[in-house]
């Protein structure tokens, strides 16, 4: 996971609690994701921004707001947190034109 | 939309046996992916397939891709212990940036 960082590690919230998931990376890459992961659902992608100042909508966005704070940084906000959302989630970076992509530690959250 | 679907989902073997883990994909894609997962862990990049024919070796894992029947292949040759974890393929698709489309995962067991 070197060159991303994702915090926080862990969160237990509230339901109708809000939070905002952070993602850095030090790779200079246009791309960034987030995605959840569920058990035995694989990987879906919530939002992506190809680069500094656009975002696009995945497969699962209800519920969650972007914002690419600059190349670097790239934030997930839960306005009003739901049980549905307790999930691991993950911040990716993928290079323009790379066969590679390169996840994040991820974030384990609850929603009690 | 594209599906992707992986079978089997979970899978015991035996170590020194060999296996097969498919990934079927439902519509054409840029490039195919195979990730290893240990639990707890983020994922960790296997190999990346590329064109019809292509077939890449690491160790004991020998991945195939077969483009006109949307099918791609994970070989497991003598299994040991190790390689214990969850394994998911991932299609490619690019529009305005990568997008991902993983399958459910297959979760391996290596027994001695």
């Amino acid at each position: 996971n070197a060159g991303v960082t994702q915090t926080p590690k862990f969160q237990v919230l509230k339901t109708g609690q809000s939070m905002t998931l952070q993602c850095a990376q030090d790779m200079n890459h246009n791309s960034m994701y987030w995605y959840r992961q569920d058990p035995g659902m694989g990987l879906r992608l919530i939002y992506y921004s190809a680069s500094e100042g656009t975002t696009d909508k995945g497969e699962v966005p209800n519920g969650y707001n972007v914002s690419r704070l600059n190349k670097r940084e790239f934030s997930l906000r839960l306005e009003s947190a739901a049980p549905s959302q307790t999930s691991v989630y993950f911040c990716v970076i993928c290079g323009q034109g790379a066969y590679e992509q390169y996840f994040g530690p991820g974030t384990r959250l609850t929603v009690t | 939309e594209l599906k992707v679907e992986q079978n089997p989902l979970f899978l015991s073997m035996q170590e020194g046996k060999n296996y097969t883990i498919y990934c079927n994909y439902s519509t054409t894609s840029d490039r195919l992916y195979w990730y290893r997962q240990d639990p707890g862990k983020s994922l960790e990049s296997l190999f990346v397939l590329l064109s019809n024919g292509a077939v890449k070796q690491e160790g004991r894992l020998m991945a195939s891709l077969d483009t006109k029947a949307r099918l791609s292949t994970l070989h497991i040759t003598a299994a040991v212990h190790d390689l214990s974890a969850t394994y998911f393929c991932a299609v490619e698709r690019w529009t305005s940036g990568s997008r991902l489309t993983f399958g459910e995962g297959t979760q391996l067991t290596v027994n001695p």
